[in-house]
């Protein structure tokens, strides 16, 4: 199946630990996107990466860290200086039109 | 930065009725996107339309740029319908290509 896809789909974590989450791609597409959503509001941009081996912080980059050794990848770090990092996390892609496509999400909570 | 709005905030239809969904946004956009958000947090991309209008099936959109706003129209509703509509602007120039902001949402619901 073509798509994007984000794993762990749930996540739990203690506080203080870095945790990573997945975002692959096989939709070919250059820039990838992860978005941040807390309950009851919209989507706030963490990172973006437009071709390999580059990103750009979003509005709100504190307490993450990202990378883009590959196309097909960009995996997000929640780091343990977020300080609320409970949170549901999706990843996007853009496609040469410029339509957002998005993963299923992780969400991720911390205990 | 640009300011994006919604409204209504929350809708409550009954299964078959017909409603519009509004946008409006504080500055030049070249992208805008309608977004359906499922229960299970899935986002689904339902038009790309900076201007003009398209129609998908019972939804259409509007977007006139110039009066930046876009209007979503969802036709003869379904249970299934339910869940957050979400729009996405992007401003022209620079280089942050395909950085969108999206609005607070609207939160659908339509019973049997």
């Amino acid at each position: 199946d073509g798509g994007i896809t984000q794993s762990p789909k749930y996540l739990f974590r203690k506080e203080g630990q870095n945790v990573t989450l997945s975002c692959e791609q096989n939709l070919n597409h250059d820039a990838m996107y992860w978005y941040r959503q807390d309950p009851g509001q919209g989507l706030r941009l963490i990172y973006y990466s437009q071709i390999v081996n580059d990103f750009q912080k979003g509005d709100i980059a504190e307490g993450y860290s990202v990378s883009r050794e590959k196309k097909e990848s960009f995996p997000l770090t929640v780091t343990s200086a977020q300080k609320n990092p409970t949170a549901f996390y999706l990843c996007a892609g853009t496609s040469n039109a410029g339509e957002l496509f998005f993963g299923e999400g992780s969400r991720l909570t911390v205990l | 930065g640009i300011q994006v709005e919604q409204s209504p905030p929350d809708l409550i239809l009954q299964e078959g009725a017909n409603s519009t969904l509004r946008c409006n946004f504080s500055d030049s956009v070249n992208n805008l996107q309608w977004f359906h958000q499922n229960p299970w947090g899935q986002l689904i991309n339902l038009f790309y339309i900076p201007s003009g209008t398209k129609q998908n099936g019972r939804l259409s959109a509007t977007t006139v740029a110039t009066e930046r706003y876009s209007l979503l129209y969802i036709s003869s509703s379904q249970t299934t319908d339910s869940g957050v509509y979400f729009c996405a602007v992007e401003q022209p120039g620079g280089t942050s290509y395909g950085k969108l902001t999206f609005g607070q949402g609207t939160i659908l619901t339509v019973h049997p």
